[in-house]
């Protein structure tokens, strides 16, 4: 089974600053069958990237995934208020079919 | 617009049955596979199995094979997650998910739509 481990736990930063989330998986993923939500307190989760760095329909181009292998990474490039929410990843492509990581809090600062 | 819209809370004793539901709008549905992921209480998520309305066709994660049933009325879009006896370590919030197909791997992809959340409590 595919472990996912995101670091940081948590992460602390102002508005227009740059964030990186790390998600770091225990096998290599599956032609990089990796995508990257973002969860709000009450609110579904919502698609932010799918393989690993193509953009969901909707998500602004300040979010953007790359990797591969067993490293991946979400950035955002310039925080705004609302993108402070927990993010987390998500590997669709091998046994057993799906697994998350733990999630990301990023908090501001 | 797609929608998956869940049935509410729930309120179970230990050794209860209960189904909670999840109808879908907005799109084909029986083209896409539905799932099941739960967040236990402070925790992360976990994938439990999804379906194919389609054919009715599932696969389960090995960690619930066995301890859910998840099932579907293509008559009404509708899919279901059930248990035949529920214990308090049952207790999460549980969210269906649309699968956007993608990979060889037969029920792999991402999911692209979530409802929003049942709160199951199963408490004495």
């Amino acid at each position: 089974e595919i472990v996912l481990t995101q670091s940081p736990g948590t992460l602390s930063l102002s508005p227009g600053e740059r964030a990186t989330l790390s998600c770091r998986a225990s096998q290599s993923v599956t032609s990089s069958y990796l995508a990257w939500y973002q969860h709000k307190p009450g609110q579904a989760p919502r698609l932010l990237i799918y393989g690993a760095s193509s953009r969901a329909t909707g998500i602004p181009d300040r979010f953007s995934g790359s990797g591969s292998g067993t490293d991946f990474t979400l950035t955002i490039s310039r925080l705004e208020p609302e993108d402070f929410a927990v993010y987390f990843c998500h590997q669709y492509g091998s046994s057993p079919l799906h697994t998350f990581g733990q999630g990301t809090k990023l908090e501001i600062k | 617009e797609v929608q998956l819209v869940q049935s509410g809370a729930e309120v179970k004793k230990p050794g209860e049955s209960m189904k909670i539901s999840c109808q879908a709008s907005g799109y084909s549905f029986t083209n896409y596979w539905i799932g099941w992921v739960r967040q236990m209480p402070g925790k992360g998520l976990e994938w439990m199995g999804i379906v194919y309305p389609g054919d009715s066709d599932s696969r389960y994660s090995p960690s619930f094979q066995g301890q859910v049933t998840i099932s579907t009325d293509k008559s009404i879009s509708t899919v279901y997650l059930q248990w035949s006896t529920l214990k308090a370590s049952d207790t999460a919030l549980y969210y269906c998910v649309r699968l956007y197909r993608q990979g060889a791997v037969f029920g792999s992809g991402y999911f692209d739509y979530w409802g929003q959340g049942a709160l199951v409590t199963v408490s004495s």
